[in-house]
Formats: C-alpha cells, structure tokens, sequence
C-alpha cells in the first residue's frame, strides 16, 4: 500500500516561508493535493494536480513536486496560515493521506 | 451552491455497525465521485473510499474491506457510509468529500461538516 512522510511540525515567524514536504513513492507516478485544516474544521483544498493553486486560494500558496517529494510553500506567512496541513496523492481508486504537518506561527 | 450535508452524531457500541449520510445538493449528485476520510481524535486524515454515484461502483481502502460499504440513493442525492464490527478504535469524525475532475486527475473540493462516531461500551 502507498505511504506518505510530513514532518510532525514545521514553525517560522509571521511574514517568513513556510516549507511542507511530502515524501513517497506514488508521487512519482502521481499528482498531489495539499489540503489546510484548522481546529474543529473540515479540510479545505488548497493545491491541487501539485501545484494549481484551488480559487479562491491566496498567491501565497504554491506548490511544486520533485521526483518522490511535493512541496507546500507558503510566502509571506500571516498568523491566519497556523493550520494542518495535509498531502493526498494515488491512483484512481486507492488514495493515501501523509501523516499531516502542523504549521506554527510563532 | 454546492452542499454537503452529514447526518448527526452517533455513539455506538463495539461490534456493532454505523451508518453515516451525507446529503449532496448545488450540484449533480451523479456527476461527481463521493470519498469518506476519517479522524480519529488528535489524529490525522485517513482515506477510506469512494463511490461513484452514477454507477455505484466502490473503491475502499485495504485497512476497511470487509468492513465498510458505500452505497448511494441517487433518488434523494445521498451517500452512504456504513462500517461494521465497530472497535474503539473507530472513534472518529467521519467526511464525505466531493471530488472533481479537473482534466487530469480528482480533487476534494467540496466536503461534509463531519460526523462524529463514537465507539464505547
């Protein structure tokens, strides 16, 4: 079965770049979605087919892959931006979750 | 506008089973994959299956075949999720997530408001 890696935590300071990988062998073959979640909330798309960035989604998301890793960078953080943030990538008809990275604000 | 509509909480006990409903509407209900993802508490995301409510046909994740099964009512644009032999470890809050074609592969753009599913004896 697929399998993808996030970092448990990532932290920057308000206004710096935040990077969230995301590692595993299905995204070699595999587009990927990054979706924020926020305390007591449903996930909300964020980037989707790797990096097209869902409407509605500030210019400051973006997303690139490379090879078997996905990246989420987030420009000019804000305090609104502290969330989960969490991969989604495989085939058709079986899909698998990362592990989530909790993005902190400081 | 497009709306996903989850039925109400549930407590249950172990080894019995769960029904979790989620009403479509804004949309073609038909037109569209319906997924289920669940969190446990302080968990993650887990990805369970989908359904296509045209056909009926289903894809479910390893961890839940046998267990789970999805079916659709196309007459009332609803989707169901039902998992059998519930542990405690099924505690979770249980999405349903719209996923659509966007020319080269399906993403979740629309989802559930989440129903939360506890397991306890």
């Amino acid at each position: 079965s697929y399998e993808l890696t996030q970092l448990p935590s990532v932290s920057v300071s308000p206004g710096q770049t935040a990077r969230i990988t995301c590692s595993g062998d299905v995204l070699g073959e595999n587009y990927a979605d990054w979706y924020q979640q926020k305390p007591g909330q449903a996930p909300e798309l964020v980037i989707y087919e790797d990096s097209e960035r869902y409407p509605g989604i500030p210019e400051r998301f973006s997303g690139s892959t490379s090879g078997n890793t996905t990246t989420l960078t987030i420009s000019r953080v804000l305090t609104e931006d502290e969330a989960d943030y969490y991969c989604l990538s495989g085939d058709e008809d079986n899909r698998v979750f990362g592990g989530g990275t909790k993005l902190t604000v400081l | 506008q497009v709306q996903l509509v989850q039925s109400g909480a549930e407590v249950k006990k172990p080894g019995a089973s769960v029904k979790v409903s989620c009403k479509a509407s804004g949309y073609t209900f038909t037109g569209y994959y319906m997924h289920w993802v669940r969190q446990a508490p302080g968990q993650g995301l887990e990805w369970m299956g989908r359904i296509n409510p045209n056909s009926g046909g289903t894809n479910y994740a390893q961890k839940f075949q046998g267990r789970v099964t999805m079916t659709r009512d196309t007459s009332i644009s609803t989707a169901y999720m039902e998992l059998s032999r519930l542990r405690s470890d099924d505690t979770a809050v249980y999405y349903c997530a719209r996923f659509s074609y966007s020319g080269y592969d399906y993403r979740g753009d629309y989802w559930g408001q989440g129903t939360l599913v506890t397991v306890s004896s």
